[in-house]
């Protein structure tokens, strides 16, 4: 089972820039990196995945070193409305239900 | 298009019943999901399902929880003599290879509450 390790919480201030990096070392060669935003009773939500180097979207970028055993979340330029659990998983379609979710990380975003 | 979606979103019982969940996954979603939630905690593997069948039961907490699905669409979840460490969310995704050129990307619906007093 590939398992992760990422903060319990962190605090930032609106208008900054957010980095929270995962764990992964026992990452398989198929696997993808994907992270899920989670609000306040809402369902888990996809925010990006990767597979390696960067990747960018209009919320988030996804950094992944040549070695794939980490990751980091950058959420640019933060606001209140970003206070929520983030979640770092790795696995794929291959290996759907040994995906793991974790506990997240917890992140409060202040004015 | 319309989402997950459960019902009930709430439910309270007395310990000892039986409860059904109920998940509607997207249409034409072949993988199915069911965690759980407990408050303050993440998600909690319950059970996938590919299709109708269900090639990895290995999350469900004990044998008086069980899961169906049919005509590879709707999927319950059963819990009988509910216990009151079963209170939890109960959150259902679903997924189909391929969306978007994205791996495996889950929809998750809003969950059902379930409250064993």
């Amino acid at each position: 089972l590939a398992k992760t390790t990422q903060p319990i919480s962190m605090d930032s201030y609106e208008g900054q820039e957010v980095n929270i990096t995962c764990s992964h070392n026992n990452i398989a060669t198929n696997d993808y990196i994907t992270w899920y935003q989670q609000f306040p009773s809402q369902g888990p939500r996809f925010i990006i995945q990767g597979y390696k180097t960067k990747v960018t979207n209009e919320v988030a970028s996804l950094f992944i070193p040549a070695d794939r055993k980490s990751s980091t979340l950058s959420l640019p330029r933060v606001s209140l409305s970003d206070t929520a659990v983030y979640y770092c998983l790795v696995g794929s379609e291959s290996s759907a239900s040994k995906i793991i979710f974790g506990s997240g990380t917890r992140l409060s975003i202040r004015p | 298009g319309a989402g997950v979606s459960q019902s009930p979103s709430n439910k309270v019982t007395e310990k000892g019943k039986d409860v059904e969940l109920r998940c509607d996954p997207i249409s034409g979603h072949t993988a199915l999901y069911w965690y759980r939630q407990s408050l303050g905690q993440g998600l909690e593997f319950l059970i996938y399902f590919q299709g109708n069948s269900a090639p990895d039961k290995s999350g469900l907490p004990s044998d008086r929880f069980s899961a169906e699905r049919t005509g590879g669409s709707v999927s319950t979840l059963t819990i009988q003599r509910t216990q009151q460490e079963d209170s939890a969310v109960y959150l259902c995704a679903s997924s189909i290879p391929g969306t978007s050129g994205i791996d495996n990307e889950q929809f998750f619906g809003p969950g059902t509450r379930l409250t064993v007093l």
